[in-house]
């Protein structure tokens, strides 16, 4: 069974950074590409970017470029991915989902982590 | 950029009754790389179609769905309590950044 847990909710100021977390288990985690993805109030659900697990090969939406960065660690099965220059629209609830094709970047998503509550306030 | 519109934005219905959701693209989803979700209040998405008409594992067969180009529809035969939700479209026919419509949320009378 396809587990994907992220760390807890974060306060952070304008400005300032924030690295979640998303430790899979259940599957083989370099089978599959995880994704993240936000859904604030305004924004609806926004795809973010993904990583390869498998040789760490990150796409990122534009809109986020320059300011997002995802990771991975093979040896804990955990992903991660760090936001700069928070902004209160970035206020959000984060997920991380696992690829339901596998080996694409361009995919649904099949399994979704529990979210983690990202406030920018200052 | 493909922006995906839901309608209604919303809907209610008794139990038993059929639900007719709807996802139009601004441009043709290529191969019907379409998917909808369901999602309740507190807990992240479900995936519940995917290719258009593909039921995920352990989705009940009253939910259904059709459509290619650029209209989609999602079915629920059958409303039940636990229905419940708002449901979103993603599409996955163009390269990135893959989207997702704005919802409709669905309510029992």
């Amino acid at each position: 069974q396809v587990h994907l847990v992220q760390s807890g909710a974060e306060v952070k100021e304008p400005g300032a950074s924030v690295r979640l977390s998303c430790k899979a288990s259940g599957y083989t985690f370099g089978n599959s590409y995880i994704h993240w993805l936000r859904q604030g109030p305004e924004q609806g659900l926004e795809w973010m970017g993904a990583v390869t697990p498998s040789d760490g090969t990150t796409i990122y939406a534009q809109k986020f470029q320059g300011r997002i960065s995802v990771s991975r660690d093979t040896s804990t099965s955990t992903v991660y991915m760090d936001l700069s220059s928070l902004r209160s629209e970035d206020t959000a609830v984060y997920y991380c989902a696992r690829d339901g094709v596998g080996t694409t970047f361009i995919s649904y998503f099949d399994s979704w982590g529990q979210g983690t509550l990202v406030t920018v306030s200052s | 950029e493909v922006v995906l519109t839901q309608s209604p934005g919303a809907l209610s219905l008794s139990p038993g009754e059929r639900a007719t959701l709807s996802c139009r693209a601004s441009q043709s989803v290529d191969s019907g790389y379409l998917a909808w979700y369901q999602q309740k209040p507190g807990q992240a998405p479900r995936l519940l179609i995917y290719d258009a008409s593909t039921r995920a594992t352990g989705i009940p067969d009253r939910f259904s769905g059709r459509g290619s180009g650029a209209d989609f529809i999602l079915t629920i035969s059958r409303l039940e309590p636990e229905d419940i939700a708002v449901y979103f479209c993603q599409q996955y026919g163009s390269s990135p950044p893959l989207t997702f419509g704005g919802g409709t949320k669905v309510q029992i009378k």
